[in-house]
């Protein structure tokens, strides 16, 4: 079982629809990522959360929306998608950001499909 | 610029064969780390192994064995007498130092993954 428990694992939802993916670790980890994962190809990194704080952006549209409530919780919001969007979505997190030798761990993900 | 470079877009092998994935790897900073991932039709990432730029020592853990060669920028990835349950997308990847890492956090670059199939 994955230290790293994402919610919900599927979510299907409109191009108007407002939702949010949900990301929980007890591992005392201090940074926490999301990443998008389109069919057939690598992670790319959405957001790096550092001690609750956006660290990373990499320019993503102001459609996905996070937020980091507490060092264990991680969401993020979603309004107004594309169906390009459609992906599936990884949480990660790691002992600290800014340490290159730190593995992430990561959850099970959520399979987005934007109608 | 760091680049991971994994050749074999797909392998397909039957059960108890041996199967090692290529990983090839560009960087200029002299102080780097490699991992291996495993992502199963589940979808989640499973950490495998990291290995440290000045440590080149190989390592072996039950059926899974590492090749880290410096000289060839190469981290091979061998699985001996493989399982159906090695099926899976195998991503390697390159974090270097965060003080001179681009882009993303850590510097955490993946390669394109190879798809090992294992039929029975």
């Amino acid at each position: 079982d994955t230290e790293v428990t994402q919610t919900p694992k599927h979510l299907v939802m409109g191009m108007t629809n407002k939702k949010s993916l949900k990301c929980e670790q007890h591992m005392g980890h201090r940074a926490m990522y999301w990443y998008k994962q389109k069919a057939k190809k690598p992670p790319e990194l959405m957001f790096v959360y550092s001690y609750e704080k956006l660290s990373i952006n990499e320019s993503v549209p102001s459609r996905f929306s996070p937020e980091c409530p507490n060092s264990s919780l991680l969401n993020l919001h979603l309004h107004a998608l594309q169906p390009e969007d459609s992906a599936l979505y990884l949480c990660a997190s790691s002992q600290e950001y800014g340490q290159g030798n730190q593995p992430q761990h990561f959850g099970d993900g959520t399979r987005l499909s934007i109608l | 610029a760091q680049k991971v470079t994994q050749a074999q877009t797909e392998i397909s092998v039957v059960e108890k064969e041996d199967v090692t994935l290529d990983c090839v790897y560009e960087t200029r900073d002299t102080t780097y780390y490699l991992f291996w991932y495993k992502q199963p039709p589940s979808g989640e990432l499973v950490f495998l192994i990291r290995r440290n730029s000045f440590d080149e020592q190989n390592e072996i853990s039950g059926r899974y064995s590492w090749n880290f060669q410096k000289s060839t920028s190469s981290f091979n990835f061998t699985i001996t007498a493989s399982q159906v349950v090695d099926s899976a997308v195998y991503f390697c990847a390159l974090s270097e130092e965060a003080a001179k890492a681009g882009g993303g956090a850590d510097g955490l670059t993946f390669g394109k993954g190879t798809h090992l199939i294992i039929q029975p």
